[in-house]
């Protein structure tokens, strides 16, 4: 079982839609966490940065963490066809000297016009 | 202010041969850490370094390797490519060990 699940997808939804995307993990050492959005051929965009659980709104983004499910997620309101992407969840403890992060297989989102 | 950079965007080589990709960090960022993203393991950590040192070490054979420079560089090496090895490789970068990581664009792979 990996470390990090999240639903491949592909997920389509209409514009104007809210989009949920989850993850859930194993690791109770995990205490940062974050969302990624990565474009065709392009290198992951960092979108939302979370430490330990609660709630981060950004624009049309909201992201929550709640550590006693080990469950994060990830919301777009109002979502456009430019949010078209696959969306990466990772996160990483706080223990050692090295942030590394584990990341969840992406989910693909397509917003239809 | 310029983001990470990757040399080259693409390569393709054969079995057998060695390849050396190359990161440059956003300036002031001291950390530099390498994945290795393919369709069905996804997004993978292979080392961090940090003033020249590796820092940490994913799960990858010997034939992976790296270095830092003096002026946060970074190369990875992997000699004796497999069909396997096929891939994005992306380099991300940090102010320090504990900051968030930033991506490049990634150095896409074909082994032959």
């Amino acid at each position: 079982q990996k470390e990090v699940e999240q639903d491949p997808g592909p997920l389509s939804v209409p514009e104007g839609a809210i989009v949920s995307l989850n993850c859930t993990y194993s690791n109770s050492a995990f205490q940062y966490f974050m969302w990624y959005r990565q474009y065709s051929r392009k290198g992951p965009e960092l979108l939302m940065y979370t430490y330990s659980s609660g709630n981060k709104e950004d624009g049309r983004f909201t992201a929550q963490v709640d550590k006693s499910s080990k469950y994060i997620s990830l919301f777009i309101r109002d979502s456009q066809p430019s949010d078209s992407a696959t969306y990466l969840c990772a996160m990483s403890s706080s223990s050692g000297s090295a942030r590394q992060l584990t990341f969840g297989s992406g989910t693909q989102l397509t917003v239809l016009p | 202010k310029a983001g990470v950079t990757q040399t080259p965007r693409y390569l393709i080589k054969t079995r057998g041969q060695q390849v050396t990709l190359s990161c440059s960090p956003i300036s002031g960022h001291r950390s530099v850490s390498w994945y290795q993203q393919t369709p069905g393991q996804g997004l993978q950590f292979l080392f961090e370094y940090f003033s020249e040192t590796q820092r940490n070490k994913g799960n990858f054979p010997g034939r992976f390797s790296g270095r830092q420079f003096s002026n946060s560089r970074s190369e990875m090496n992997v000699s004796t490519l497999e069909l396997g090895d096929s891939a994005l490789y992306l380099c991300a970068s940090s102010l320090g060990l504990q900051e968030t990581q930033y991506f490049g664009p990634g150095t896409r792979l074909l082994v032959l």
